[in-house]
């Protein structure tokens, strides 16, 4: 069985700090692992994947996120936090087994941004 | 390029009454989905649909029903309101290959009174 967990509800940030949104997961298969961002009352839009290539995966807006198996993790990073970056960020989970592709999501955490 | 289309943006619903929302997609995609999101309980999954003509229960489906009768078209039936279902709705669909992307429509804020 799969299973994510965000370890942060709420992050707060000032601008121009480093961000670090935490990530860990368990799978029986070796995962899919995935970050979705969420503006508010927007909808949702994929920021980067993992997907067995690269441990270290960049994504859009200049997130990246380094898949860990020894510490079961996929932390979510920037090294400069924009105001614009305020939202809720939720760290997904898909095994490979067969053809299923139901999607295990986080509860989300989310950023705060202070100038 | 739509993507995922959602109707309608926002409804009000009194309790006992049914609505249909309504997702599209025109990206040929097999696997559509219905989430429900709630404040501190992420996004969950109701119904999915692996293409057309087949459907099966998520992680929340009482209260609600789903047919897939053409590749582009999933959409969620409320047949008897409840306050239980104020929630905001979103359809997705999933690039099946290697990508493996899902796309969302923008969502349906519903209330039930």
């Amino acid at each position: 069985a799969q299973s994510v967990t965000q370890l942060d509800s709420h992050v707060s940030v000032s601008e121009g700090t480093p961000v670090l949104l935490r990530c860990n997961y368990s799978s029986s298969y070796s995962p899919s692992l995935f970050w979705y961002v969420q503006h508010p009352n927007k909808g949702l839009q994929l920021l980067l994947k993992y997907t067995s290539a690269a441990t270290l995966v960049k994504g859009i807006n200049g997130f990246e996120a380094e898949f860990k198996k020894s510490e079961t993790s996929f932390h979510l990073t920037k090294p400069s936090a924009h105001m614009s970056d305020a939202a809720e960020y939720f760290c997904v989970v898909r095994g490979r087994a067969g053809n299923n592709r139901k999607l295990i999501w986080g509860l989300g955490t989310s950023l705060a941004v202070n100038p | 390029n739509a993507g995922v289309t959602q109707t309608p943006k926002f409804q009000v619903l009194k309790t006992g009454q049914s609505m249909t929302l309504q997702c599209a997609q025109d990206m040929n995609h097999e696997y559509m989905s219905w989430y429900r999101q709630d404040p501190g309980m992420g996004l969950r999954l109701i119904h999915y649909s692996v293409g057309a003509g087949i459907t099966d229960q998520g992680e929340v489906p009482n209260g609600y029903n789903v047919s897939r009768s053409t590749t582009e078209d999933f959409p969620l039936r409320l047949l008897s309101a409840a306050p239980s279902q104020t929630s905001v709705y979103f359809c997705a669909s999933t690039d099946g290959g290697a990508k493996n992307i899902q796309y969302f429509g923008a969502g349906t804020r519903l209330s039930v009174l």
